[in-house]
């Protein structure tokens, strides 16, 4: 099961308001990624979690706040969002498996963010 | 640092004709490649990936992929596609090192299968 899962699949907010995302792996990655999607342009890396512990941050504003409750969660909460943040916000997860160099990540399906 | 060309941004081809993404990259340590596809309103589906051994790698729906470490490629090539196949296609690559790593990845390739 290579399953992420991401909620909800669609949010529409104001910039005033405040919102989360969620994401859930159950396959016991211990990495766990957001990335941000414009249109027709490729995944950008905002945050990577790495044992439950924040291991980079692309310096991404203080309006996105990354949460890693335990080892299947991450959450993205989200405050004060500018209209130029609407994307697909997608969760990724990785098994950071020792014996194994390179890392492989799985993509969950995204939340399409629309900040009026 | 690495980084990723995809040559193309555009391929239509018609349905059952062969098909090549062509994708270079750029890094002075070793690296590890892999091809995602994201079909429309949908996240990343990863398609096959080259970590090591045979140069030659495949995935289950047909496309294969061939390291070629002297022209820094990892073109993508299918003989036969499907309507199915329309989606857009991100080449990626990352360092030779253990834990989380960054994927750097490609503009993309969007692929249009015409009946």
């Amino acid at each position: 099961d290579t399953e992420v899962t991401q909620t909800p699949k669609h949010l529409v907010m104001g910039m005033t308001n405040k919102k989360s995302l969620k994401c859930e792996q159950h396959m016991g990655h211990r990495a766990m990624y957001w990335y941000k999607q414009k249109a027709k342009k490729p995944p950008e890396l905002m945050f990577v979690y790495s044992y439950e512990k924040l291991s980079i941050n692309e310096s991404v504003p203080s309006r996105f706040s990354p949460e890693c409750p335990n080892s299947s969660l991450l959450n993205l909460h989200l405050h004060a969002l500018q209209p130029e943040d609407s994307a697909l916000y997608l969760c990724a997860s990785s098994p950071l498996a020792l014996r194994e160099m390179a890392d492989t990540q799985y993509f969950g399906p995204g939340t399409r963010l629309t900040v009026l | 640092a690495q980084s990723v060309t995809q040559l193309d941004s555009q391929v239509p081809v018609f349905e059952e004709a062969p098909v090549e993404l062509r994708c270079n990259y750029s890094s002075s340590v070793s690296v590890y490649l892999f091809w995602y596809v994201q079909y429309p309103n949908q996240g990343l589906q990863l398609l096959l990936k080259y970590l090591s051994g045979s140069t030659l790698v495949e995935s289950i729906n047909g496309f294969e992929a061939e390291f070629n470490k002297s022209q820094t490629s990892f073109h993508l090539r299918k003989p036969s596609v499907h309507i199915s196949d329309t989606a857009e296609y991100f080449c990626a690559v990352s360092t030779g090192r253990q834990g989380a790593q960054k994927l750097v990845f490609g503009q993309g390739t969007r692929l249009t299968i015409n009946p």
